[in-house]
């Protein structure tokens, strides 16, 4: 089975600055990858994905995800925040085989600070 | 477009109630899930559907039941609440589950769930 652990819960940045939310996952095979970002009360929306090609990924509202193999990893990067994306952050993991099924990090909750 | 959409956005029931949430796509989208948010944990599958008329459990199935009688409704029932099932309950649906199909999940705005 695969799993996937948000290493921050709580991530507090100045707007402008650029921030990076870390993102690491486990699984015996081949992964898909995302980054799905909630505004408060509200579901969650499908900022970027990883599914094959390059490692780079860019997505919407400014933000770009790598996806580096060897570390297990899948961070999501901004190079300067607004106010306007204070959220919350999951990544997800799906694989090769089962892949109607996303399992979800437990969330960074990122606060932008003016 | 409508989307997703979960009816009710907010509910209160006392211990040993039942309730069914119910959740509407209009996209035509064969894949559709139930999942419960708790705080700390993320998202967690319930159950899913990949069909009409199928349904397969998810990661923490026990308490509750589904329904895919229609393509596009997946209905949610808890037959006898308990505190352990406040949370905050999410749907969504997407057109396949082959990466290939390149189609996200789509998430509803979630039914708000207090059990007393």
């Amino acid at each position: 089975a695969q799993s996937v652990t948000q290493l921050d819960s709580q991530v507090p940045v100045f707007e402008e600055a650029p921030v990076e939310l870390r993102c690491n996952y486990s699984s015996s095979v081949s992964v898909y990858l995302f980054w799905y970002v909630q505004y408060p009360n509200q579901g969650l929306q499908l900022l970027l994905k990883y599914l094959s090609g390059s490692t780079l990924v860019k997505g919407i509202n400014g933000f770009e995800a790598e996806f580096n193999k060897s570390q297990t990893s899948f961070h999501l990067r901004k190079p300067s925040v607004h106010i306007s994306d204070t959220a919350e952050y999951f990544c997800a993991v799906s694989t090769l085989f089962g892949n109607e099924k996303l399992t979800f990090g437990t969330g960074t909750r990122l606060t932008i600070i003016p | 477009n409508a989307g997703v959409t979960q009816t009710p956005k907010f509910r209160v029931l006392k211990t040993g109630q039942s309730m069914t949430l119910l959740c509407a796509q209009d996209m035509n989208h064969e894949y559709m899930y139930w999942y419960r948010q708790d705080p700390g944990m993320g998202l967690r599958l319930i159950h899913y559907s990949v069909g009409e008329g199928t349904t397969a459990k998810g990661e923490v199935p026990d308490g509750y039941n589904v329904s895919r009688l229609k393509k596009q409704n997946f209905l949610l029932g808890l037959e006898s609440a308990a505190p352990s099932q406040t949370s905050v309950y999410f749907c969504a649906s997407s057109f396949g589950a082959a990466p290939t199909s390149n189609q996200p999940q789509h998430f509803g705005d979630g039914t708000r769930l207090s059990i007393l």
